[in-house]
């Protein structure tokens, strides 16, 4: 059971190169999320799929797009990075529990730099 | 959609002593709000968790306390050791829903020194 696994664990893009983050999760959870995390700014959400075959945009979505490929799969492409999409990325998987819980899971996180 | 403010930033205590950190949040309808703990260069990971029909909820060393009417919720850590040093990150969530979305705070780095 490896839980949330994202690849890759480190990026260097050059400005306008492309590329797209992966991310699979075992535990069978309906939700998962992409977030940002930047210095004094916390987790901030980029996109979230409650299930799969549906997306939904977060808080800072521009300059990203999603696929959720199947219930495991949920992948984050940048089409044309900026040096402002410099960050660490990480992907969550959550599933409601009993009286109304609900655990996130990460993956260990991407650092993305963009030059 | 859900804002979650969280205070202070950063927080520095010396080891024993306790740390508060406070954050609210918008929307009503939120009814769960958990509490992640990130070590450095680690990933965050849920720490203690509150619901909305709760006021005070303990855990050892820590606690979280939840006002409804004023929209905002606290985590007290009692006895600081050197070990409680990472970031710490409040959420809220309106759970039970399919729209239900996991919004986090700004994020309070702790230092606690020995």
């Amino acid at each position: 059971n490896a839980g949330v696994t994202q690849t890759p664990k480190f990026q260097v893009l050059k400005t306008g190169q492309s590329m797209t983050l992966q991310c699979a999760q075992d535990m069978n959870h309906n939700s998962m999320y992409w977030y940002r995390q930047d210095p004094g700014m916390g987790l901030r959400l980029i996109y979230y799929s409650a299930s799969e075959g549906t997306t939904d945009k977060g808080e800072v979505p521009n300059g990203y797009n999603v696929s959720r490929l199947n219930k495991r799969e949920f992948s984050l492409r940048l089409e044309s990075a900026a040096p402002s999409q410099t960050s660490v990325y990480f992907c969550a998987s959550s599933q409601p529990r009993d009286r109304g819980q609900v655990e996130a899971f990460f993956g260990q996180g991407t650092r993305l730099t963009v030059v | 959609g859900e804002n979650v403010e969280q205070h202070p930033s950063t927080l520095s205590v010396q080891e024993g002593d306790s740390a508060v950190i406070k954050c609210t949040y918008s929307d009503s309808a939120s009814n769960y709000f958990p509490w992640y703990k990130q070590e450095l260069g680690k990933r965050p990971q849920l720490i203690i968790d509150i619901r909305s029909n709760v006021g005070e909820k303990k855990d050892q060393r820590i606690a979280v306390t939840l006002n409804k009417t004023a929209k905002h919720f606290s985590l007290h850590i009692t006895e600081t050791q050197p070990e409680d040093s990472a970031v710490y990150f409040c959420a809220a969530i309106r759970s039970g829903t399919s729209y239900g979305k996991l919004t986090f705070g700004q994020g309070t780095i702790l230092t606690v020194h020995p």
